[in-house]
C-alpha cells in the first residue's frame, strides 16, 4: 500500500505570494491532518479534515486554510506569505479521526 | 502551544549503549505516542501507550507512562548508528476534537 504523498517536496516563494500544498492520504484513509514544523516552534497542529469537513483547527491566522476533496485528498493554502511561514509542512492520514496517523515526507517551504 | 516537553534536548551516546528520553506534559491525556524523525523528513510512529497502561515494549523500545506525574519515558536499548534521529512525544487529547500535540523533541546521536 502506498504511503502518504505530498507535493511538491520543495518550494521557494517570495513574501506576499500564496502557495498551495497537496496531500494524498493512504488509500482508504478518510482523515487528513496538517502540521507545521519550524526550529523555533516545533511541530504545531494546523487543521484536520474528515469527510470534506474541517473537524479541528489549530491556532493559526486565517491566511492558513485547507480543504478536502471527495477522494480524501487534501490541500492547504497559505496566502500573503510571510518570512515566518518558512517551514516543513507535514500531512498525516488516518483511517478515521482518533486512529493512528501516518505521516508524509513533508513539503519544505522557503519564503524569501 | 506545546503540550509535551522532551528532556534532554540533545543526547549523544555510543553504539551499544541505552538511550533514555523523557517527556512531560501538562493536561490530562487519552494516549501518548512516540515518533521518530530522520533529518527533516516525515515522522514515523514508534509506539502508542494508553492512559491506563504503565509500560509497553516493542522490540528494542520500552515506553513507560506515569499519569500521576504527567510524564513518559522512551528507552532504546542496544542503540545503533541507524537510531540517530529526533524523537518526539505526542499527547492525544480533545475527545471529539481529537488532535496530537507534539513536544520539541530530543535529538539523539548514536556514534559508531
Amino acid at each position: 500500500k502506498a504511503g502518504v504523498t505530498q507535493t511538491p517536496r520543495y518550494l521557494i516563494k517570495t513574501r506576499g505570494q500564496q502557495v498551495t500544498l497537496s496531500c494524498s492520504p493512504i488509500s482508504g484513509h478518510r482523515s487528513v491532518s496538517w502540521y507545521q514544523q519550524t526550529p523555533g516552534q516545533g511541530l504545531q497542529f494546523l487543521f484536520e479534515y474528515f469527510s470534506e469537513t474541517q473537524r479541528n483547527k489549530g491556532n493559526f491566522p486565517g491566511r492558513f486554510s485547507g480543504r478536502q476533496f471527495s477522494n480524501s485528498r487534501s490541500e492547504m493554502n497559505v496566502s500573503t506569505l510571510e518570512l515566518g511561514d518558512s517551514a516543513l509542512y507535514l500531512c498525516a492520514s488516518s483511517l478515521d479521526p482518533g486512529h493512528e496517523q501516518f505521516f508524509g515526507p513533508g513539503t519544505r517551504l522557503t519564503v524569501l | 502551544s506545546q503540550q509535551g516537553e522532551e528532556d534532554p534536548q540533545a543526547l549523544s551516546i555510543q553504539e551499544g549503549e541505552n538511550a533514555t528520553m523523557n517527556c512531560s506534559y501538562k493536561t490530562s491525556i487519552n494516549n501518548l505516542q512516540w515518533y521518530r524523525q530522520n533529518s527533516g523528513r516525515g515522522l514515523v510512529h514508534l509506539i502508542l501507550i494508553r492512559s491506563n497502561e504503565r509500560e509497553k515494549h516493542s522490540g528494542r523500545l520500552r515506553v513507560t507512562l506515569d499519569t500521576s506525574k504527567k510524564s513518559s519515558s522512551l528507552l532504546i536499548t542496544a542503540s545503533r548508528a541507524a537510531d540517530t534521529a529526533s524523537y518526539f512525544c505526542a499527547t492525544e487529547s480533545g475527545g471529539s476534537n481529537y488532535k496530537l500535540t507534539f513536544g520539541k523533541g530530543t535529538l539523539l546521536t548514536v556514534n559508531p
